[in-house]
């Protein structure tokens, strides 16, 4: 069967640097992304990955190992606002896209 | 400005009265598709549609239905509603020909109560 990992919460403080891992096994691979979302709100999307190696986008950064089936977020210099899910998604050999449960990131001051 | 719309927002039913959640976009994307959305369990899709008249079922489409007939319009029926409906709701799209399809906009949700 299709599956993504990743940690149910997670706790940082302000200003400091948190990485969330995703692991998945999916029937093929087309793509892999990560999206944020706010307690009642929609996700909205972060960052996408389909070759190895690191994206980086402002304070956000994400990795992708194709041969290990494994991604990780990394968030730099926290803020308050970051305080969200972290939806993990992987685009399978039909183009449908596999959820994680999510990563809910809890920040302190 | 580009947005996927939904309506209604919140919405408290009863036991077996059909209902039909609405999705309109007007971004001309080729995908739309329906997420539940319920505590422990993450997004599960419902039902989706690669384009007009062509809709599939997703991995949770028992008790709903879905109607392709125009690009721009998705709507979400739930003929008999039970309590087990009981969720918040998303409707996404994207454009199958950017060379990352998967960036899906979604609707702000609608957050739907059975009694």
């Amino acid at each position: 069967g299709q599956n993504i990992d990743q940690p149910t919460e997670m706790t940082a403080t302000e200003g400091a640097i948190v990485q969330i891992n995703c692991t998945y096994q999916t029937s093929g691979f087309n793509g892999l992304f990560w999206y944020q979302q706010h307690a009642g709100e929609a996700p909205t999307f972060l960052s996408y990955n389909v070759l190895d190696g690191l994206e980086e986008k402002g304070r956000f950064s994400s990795f992708l190992s194709r041969s290990k089936g494994y991604s990780y977020l990394l968030l730099k210099e926290l803020q308050m606002k970051d305080s969200a899910s972290y939806l993990c998604a992987v685009m399978d050999s039909n183009y449908q896209l596999i959820w994680g449960a999510g990563t809910k990131l809890i920040i302190k001051p | 400005e580009a947005q996927v719309t939904q309506n209604p927002r919140y919405l408290i039913t009863v036991t077996g009265k059909k209902l039909t959640v609405t999705c309109s976009q007007n971004m001309n994307h080729e995908y739309m598709s329906w997420y539940r959305q319920d505590p422990g369990l993450g997004l599960r899709q419902i039902y989706y549609s690669m384009n007009v008249e062509v809709t599939d079922k997703g991995d949770v489409p028992e008790g709903y239905k879905v109607s392709r007939k125009e690009k721009r319009n998705f709507p979400l029926i739930l003929e008999s509603p039970s309590p087990n409906q009981t969720s918040l709701y998303f409707c996404a799209s994207s454009n199958l020909g950017d060379s990352h399809a998967g960036e899906l906009f979604f609707g702000e949700g609608s957050r739907l109560t059975v009694l």
